[in-house]
């Protein structure tokens, strides 16, 4: 079954906004980590954000997680239609992150 | 490039053949799994590896079989393809866990 559910399923933007994206998942976690998919591709680790921390950047990516609620956030400012991609959140319960558990992922659109 | 290698990109498969999913890795990396994506169910884990000699079962490991007898390799067996093993398997590597996985770019596989 699937841990993390993402929300929305997909997002539509102009280059330049910001596109926010959220992770919901079911059990406690060690370590949240999002990648990114581009189509036919392998995935690309982003940022990985641990249950002890509650926001962290890296570059134009802003994470936020929030353990009471269990979800966590991804924020891409300024998009690029090079940002054109699916975006997974993945988890690491207790048993360790050698079992990741993907969410659904969505599927975000840049037009130039 | 150092990275995660994985043949054949693409495969055709008659139901009840066997074949096998090859992965490769070149840096070091002790820990090793196998996802499988279908259409809107994101990634699901079907085996992984913790290091030289040792595996264990994912989420979803029936029909599959999997050994480590390298650090490097981390083949992935199909015992008699069903069509419901038609799908897009990833393989991915990560040193400690800290720093994310390393994907490879997958096998698209249809079973007839």
């Amino acid at each position: 079954s699937q841990q993390g559910e993402e929300d929305p399923q997909a997002l539509s933007i102009q280059e330049g906004e910001n596109a926010t994206m959220n992770c919901s998942y079911k059990t406690s976690i060690n370590n949240l980590q999002w990648y990114r998919q581009n189509s036919g591709r392998g995935l690309v680790h982003l940022i990985l954000i641990r249950s002890n921390e509650r926001e962290k950047h890296s570059g134009r990516l802003r994470v936020t997680l929030d353990t009471s609620k269990k979800s966590s956030s991804l924020l891409i400012t300024a998009s690029r239609a090079a940002d054109t991609a699916s975006y997974f959140c993945a988890t690491d319960a207790r048993t360790g992150f050698q079992k990741l558990v993907f969410g659904t992922g969505t599927r975000l659109l840049v037009s130039p | 490039n150092a990275g995660v290698t994985q043949t054949p990109k693409f495969q055709v498969l008659k139901t009840g053949q066997s074949m096998t999913l090859q992965c490769a890795q070149d840096m070091n990396h002790e820990y090793m799994s196998w996802y499988r994506q279908d259409p809107g169910m994101g990634l699901r884990l079907i085996h992984y590896s913790v290091g030289a000699g040792i595996t264990d079962q994912g989420e979803v490991p029936n029909g599959y079989n999997v050994s480590r007898s390298t650090t490097e390799d981390f083949p992935l067996r199909l015992l008699s393809a069903a069509p419901s093993q038609t799908s897009v398997y990833f393989c991915a590597s990560t040193g400690t866990g800290r720093e994310g996985y390393t994907f490879g770019s997958g096998t698209r596989l249809t079973v007839v």
